[in-house]
Formats: C-alpha cells, structure tokens, sequence
C-alpha cells in the first residue's frame, strides 16, 4: 500500500531564514505530487505540483520553490521566510482521479 | 472557474444525532467529488468520492450521492459519534493537463458531544 512521509511534522523559524520542507512517498512509480498551504482557519491553497522528476508548476506567486529531485521526493523551499508563510503544509500524491495526503508540517515564522 | 460551497460551521450535534452537511458545486466538464476529514493536528483523510453523476460514496456510516440535477454532495450519517469530531472538507476534483487540478470548500467543523 502507499505510504506518504513529511517532515519535520514541526518547525518554528525567524523571520527570513530558510526552509526546506520534505515529502516522500512510498508503494507507487511516478506519481502526481502537490503542495498545498492550509491558513488557520481557512482552506487549502495548490502551491505547487509536478507531474515527474524536475517538472514543477507553480500556482501562486510566492517566495516559495519546489523542487522533485527523485520520484518519490518532493521539496518545498524558500530562501528567506515571511511572517506570511506561517501555517500548515500539506504534501499529496494522486493518480489520476484522487489525491492522498500526507501528515502535514506545521510552520511558524516568528 | 470551479468553486465549492458548503455549510459554515461549526456544527454541534448530541451523540447518536443525524449528520447533514451540504455541499454545491459549480465546475464545467465532469467533475469527480470528494469527501475528506481532517482531525486536529492531521493531514486530511479521503472519506469518501464519487465519479459520476448519481454515484454514492460510503465509509465508516458516511454517505453522499452525485446529484448533478441540483450540483450537489451532501454528507450524510445517521447516527454520529463523538470520535467524528472534526473539519470535513468537500471537494471536486477535474483532470487538466495531466495532473487533477482540486478545489476545496472552506471546510465546517463538526462538534459531537456525549
């Protein structure tokens, strides 16, 4: 069966430090692969998806990357974090017509 | 654009009550929709998804039917309980240019209590 790993499951950091979130995925070749941003209180937000390796789109302009080393990986960066990068990310994997999340890493920029 | 609307919340209900939350849709093509849960702290939890029009997804007592006449999947279960506490998020979900591209409602919050 599929399994889908992220860490940290917590992480507190300063004003424009870096970041880089992981997302592994395990029991499936080349899946779909998301990141999503979840505001307190509010939806969920498609930041980024890759449909395989080095394939990334992004839907929101931010000071966030991501990247898909292997194909199982996915990675969530930024080069200097924003109080307004706080919140919950959630790594998915899907086929084609249903996507499974992952545990999610809570993010708070001080 | 493709949008979903449900039920604001929070929604507090006695255990052992009937569960309703209602979701409408607004998507062109043909749409897949879902069900997740998210318990406190956690990812979210596929509940439950129906494909086509007049589908009905199930799981754990939770059930919804495609209505593609009113746009509508609402969940339901007839007798809740209090382990059933949390945000329940309807979804669609459509394919475009290889990847499904999902829109999510805005989630409502069931409170159970004994």
């Amino acid at each position: 069966s599929q399994t889908i790993h992220q860490w940290p499951a917590t992480l507190v950091q300063p004003v424009g430090s870096p970041l880089s979130l992981e997302c592994t995925v395990e029991g499936t070749s080349n899946p779909n692969l998301y990141w999503y941003r979840q505001a307190a209180g509010r939806g969920l937000q498609l930041l980024f998806y890759s449909v395989g390796i080095g394939q990334i789109s992004s839907e929101v302009p931010q000071n966030l990357s991501a990247s898909r080393p292997q194909d199982r990986q996915f990675i969530l960066s930024s080069k200097k974090l924003l109080l307004s990068d706080s919140g919950f990310y959630l790594c998915a994997w899907g086929t084609e017509d249903t996507q499974y999340f992952g545990p999610g890493t809570r993010l708070t920029v001080l | 654009g493709n949008s979903v609307t449900q039920m604001e919340g929070p929604v507090t209900l006695s255990e052992e009550a009937f569960l309703t939350i209602n979701c409408t849709y607004t998507a062109t093509g043909y749409p897949s929709l879902f069900w997740y849960v998210q318990y406190p702290g956690e990812g979210l939890q596929l509940l439950l998804k129906a494909t086509k029009a007049d589908d009905k997804g199930s799981n754990k007592g939770f059930e919804a039917t495609y209505r593609k006449e009113t746009t509508s999947f609402h969940l339901e279960k007839g007798s809740v309980q209090v382990s059933d506490s949390a945000v329940y998020f309807c979804a669609l979900g459509v394919l475009s240019g290889g990847y499904q591209k999902v829109t999510f409602g805005t989630g409502t919050k069931l409170q159970v209590i004994p």
